[in-house]
């Protein structure tokens, strides 16, 4: 079964040093995955996804995340954190089925506190 | 172009009662998902609609159920409310059911007394 679970359930960084969130990913083949994020009280954000493309994927705001199939890793990074960026972040999987529909599962999230 | 919308924003129930929540699926899609997101968790999902039908279901009971009308718009409704409903109810929608991006609206809080 294709899971994926993340490894930090908060991670606290200063305002202008990199970020760092991991996620490692269980699959039997070549998975589609995710990150998203969610500000208080608000809903799910794309940041970027992996399909197979290119092993670094580029997102919005600065972030980028990197597939490693030795490692079955596909942490999120941010070489400079802002305050804006203090949110709920999610990496996710997507996972297909016979009858022709996806969905998406999703790791329990990291809570990213960012200090001035 | 129109993103995901969701209504209402917050709902308050009480047990035993039903609610209906509506999304609204981003302009040219026409495949909605809905998922659960308990307080600290991440979303589950409880179905998905394509083209007016249920197209694949998650672990939720038969309470949970829903519609997709020819605009592509969906509802979901719950009936005989239970305390652990109480959740964020998230929709999400995609250019079809084949695509794995999906799009979420901003979810409905309810919250079961």
């Amino acid at each position: 079964a294709q899971s994926v679970t993340q490894l930090d359930s908060h991670v606290s960084v200063s305002e202008g040093t990199p970020v760092l969130l991991r996620c490692n990913y269980s699959s039997s083949y070549s998975p589609s995955l995710f990150w998203y994020v969610q500000h208080p009280n608000k809903g799910l954000q794309l940041l970027l996804k992996y399909t197979s493309a290119a092993t670094l994927v580029k997102g919005i705001n600065g972030f980028e995340a990197e597939f490693k199939k030795s490692e079955t890793s596909f942490h999120l990074t941010k070489p400079s954190a802002h305050m804006s960026d203090a949110a709920e972040y999610f990496c996710v999987v997507s996972v297909g089925f016979s009858g022709g529909y996806n969905k998406l599962i999703f790791g329990a999230g990291t809570r990213l506190a960012v200090h001035p | 172009e129109t993103g995901v919308t969701q209504s209402p924003t917050h709902l308050i129930k009480t047990r035993g009662q039903q609610v209906t929540l509506r999304c609204s699926s981003q302009s040219g899609h026409n495949t909605v998902s809905w998922y659960q997101q308990a307080l600290g968790q991440g979303p589950q999902f409880i179905f998905q609609y394509y083209r007016e039908e249920e197209n694949g279901r998650g672990n939720f009971p038969p309470r949970f159920s829903g519609l997709q009308f020819p605009n592509y718009s969906s509802e979901l409704n719950v009936n005989a409310l239970e305390l652990d409903d109480s959740a964020l109810y998230l929709c999400a929608s995609s250019l079809s059911r084949s695509q794995e991006t999906q799009y979420f609206g901003p979810g409905t809080r309810l919250l079961v007394l």
